[in-house]
């Protein structure tokens, strides 16, 4: 069945340690999105690719880096630079670039702080 | 920019009543809305969407959306809910452009259903 995988569905990171929360997806799907979500909030977007090598920042890129080297894969990293990164991410993809297509989404990973 | 407001943050209603969750929207053209459910700990699963046409949406288990444009609504229903529908719900819009932007989502309204 195709869908989008993310990997894992826990992670913890230590003070000053960069981590990296893996995206797949066998859609075929153009364009990659990643999302933090935390309580009351909704979802705020983190970077977004929609095409392979390249990628845009949302509205809270800070701390956060990707990369697109293939269609199938947008892995985010959470550097140490990002002073609160306790929160569950949230990974979609949809098809072609028209606002019209929703976005497919992961089951998230959920990274916490030790 | 588009912007989306969810003003219910946690309803509760009983087994077998009906439901109404509300969403209003901010967005100078036509907007395509999408609504999603989440369960604890899991991703987000589309509900219905609507870009144009019949503003009243069907959607899958039982959900249906109405698009009031003159009160920039989308509200989404369901006659009567089951136990099973105890989840948080997500009201999205859609740029009418490229999509480059993604979705901007709403706060999400929190739904517990009593026996």
């Amino acid at each position: 069945d195709g869908g989008i995988t993310q990997s894992p569905k826990y992670l913890f990171r230590k003070e000053g340690q960069n981590v990296t929360l893996s995206c797949e997806q066998n859609l075929n799907h153009d364009a990659m999105y990643w999302y933090r979500q935390d309580p009351g909030q909704g979802l705020r977007l983190i970077y977004y690719s929609q095409i392979v090598n390249d990628f845009q920042k949302g509205d809270i890129a800070e701390g956060y880096s990707v990369s697109r080297e293939k269609k199938e894969s947008f892995p985010l990293t959470v550097t140490s630079a990002q002073k609160n990164p306790t929160a569950f991410y949230l990974c979609a993809s949809k098809t072609g670039f028209s606002g019209v297509q929703p976005q497919h989404f992961g089951d998230g990973t959920r990274l916490s702080i030790l | 920019a588009q912007s989306v407001t969810q003003p219910d943050i946690h309803i509760t209603v009983s087994e077998g009543a009906s439901l109404e969750l509300r969403c209003n929207y901010s967005y100078g053209a036509t907007p395509y809305l999408f609504w999603y459910v989440q369960s604890p700990g899991q991703g987000l699963q589309l509900l219905l969407k609507y870009f144009s046409g019949d503003t009243l949406v069907q959607g899958i288990k039982g959900f249906e959306a109405e698009f009031k444009r003159s009160q920039s609504s989308f509200n989404l229903r369901k006659p009567s809910v089951h136990w099973s529908d105890a989840a948080e719900y997500f009201c999205a819009v859609g740029a009418g452009d490229t999509g480059r932007r993604a979705l901007t989502f709403g706060s999400g309204t929190r739904l517990q259903v009593q026996p």
